[in-house]
């Protein structure tokens, strides 16, 4: 089955660096990718959607310049946290579309700590 | 915007027992989707519906995708040890092109 790889699972990072979260099709091409936060005990909330090629469409509330994401390729897309905030401590969930089987896979998520 | 109202929250059952959760929405979805998530990883999918009164099994799991397209439950049968987690209905729109997550239900099975 489809397999979405997203690393790190886990980082710290200090206060006002940027971190780098990477989301990649092992499989099967992703013509877009979703990606969500979840904080703890809530579910899961929708940042952004990201097609191959094209700028990404955020949610009402997320800044695009604090979160940006690249999609530059059909199997690669990456979230870079910038100027990291312990506010910005974490679950961050990728999920990649199947140009094939329009089905929904989600990336095993990335637990990020700002200190 | 769309929103998914779950229920229960969280659930306490005895290990056998069946389990009943359900999804509304204030609009009509294309896909409803039932995923788990465990302590620390993401969700994983269970159930995918994309007919309006479709009904569908995955083993003990079974899911039904309401007529009015605003609706969606989920049956666990037979409860064991593994099932403990957090469920998530979700829901596709064609017309916003993105999923929409419930709030989740915890399940908890008492030894």
């Amino acid at each position: 089955g489809a397999v979405v790889s997203q690393h790190p699972s886990r980082v710290i990072c200090k206060s006002g660096t940027s971190v780098k979260i990477e989301c990649r099709s092992l499989d099967f091409q992703a013509t877009t990718m979703f990606w969500y936060r979840q904080f703890p005990k809530q579910s899961l909330m929708l940042m952004a959607t990201s097609n191959e090629g094209s700028k990404a469409t955020y949610e009402q509330g997320v800044e695009k310049d604090k979160f940006l994401i690249n999609h530059a390729s059909l199997t690669l897309s990456t979230l870079t946290v910038t100027s990291a905030h312990p506010e910005d401590s974490s679950f961050y969930i990728c999920s990649a579309r199947d140009r094939r089987a329009q089905g929904y896979t989600f990336g095993s998520g990335t637990r990020l700590t700002v200190v | 915007g769309q929103q998914l109202n779950q229920s229960p929250q969280s659930m306490f059952i005895q290990e056998g027992e069946d389990v009943s959760m359900n999804c509304t929405s204030s609009s009509i979805f294309n896909t409803w989707l039932w995923y788990k998530q465990d302590p620390g990883e993401g969700p994983v999918l269970l159930i995918a519906l994309y007919k309006a009164g479709e009904l569908t099994s995955n083993g003990r799991l079974t899911a039904q995708f309401g007529i009015t397209r605003k609706d969606s439950f989920l049956n666990i049968s037979a409860s064991i040890p593994s099932d403990v987690g957090i469920y998530f209905c979700a829901g596709y729109s064609n017309r916003d092109d993105k999923i929409i997550f419930g709030k989740g239900t915890r399940l908890h099975i008492l030894p």
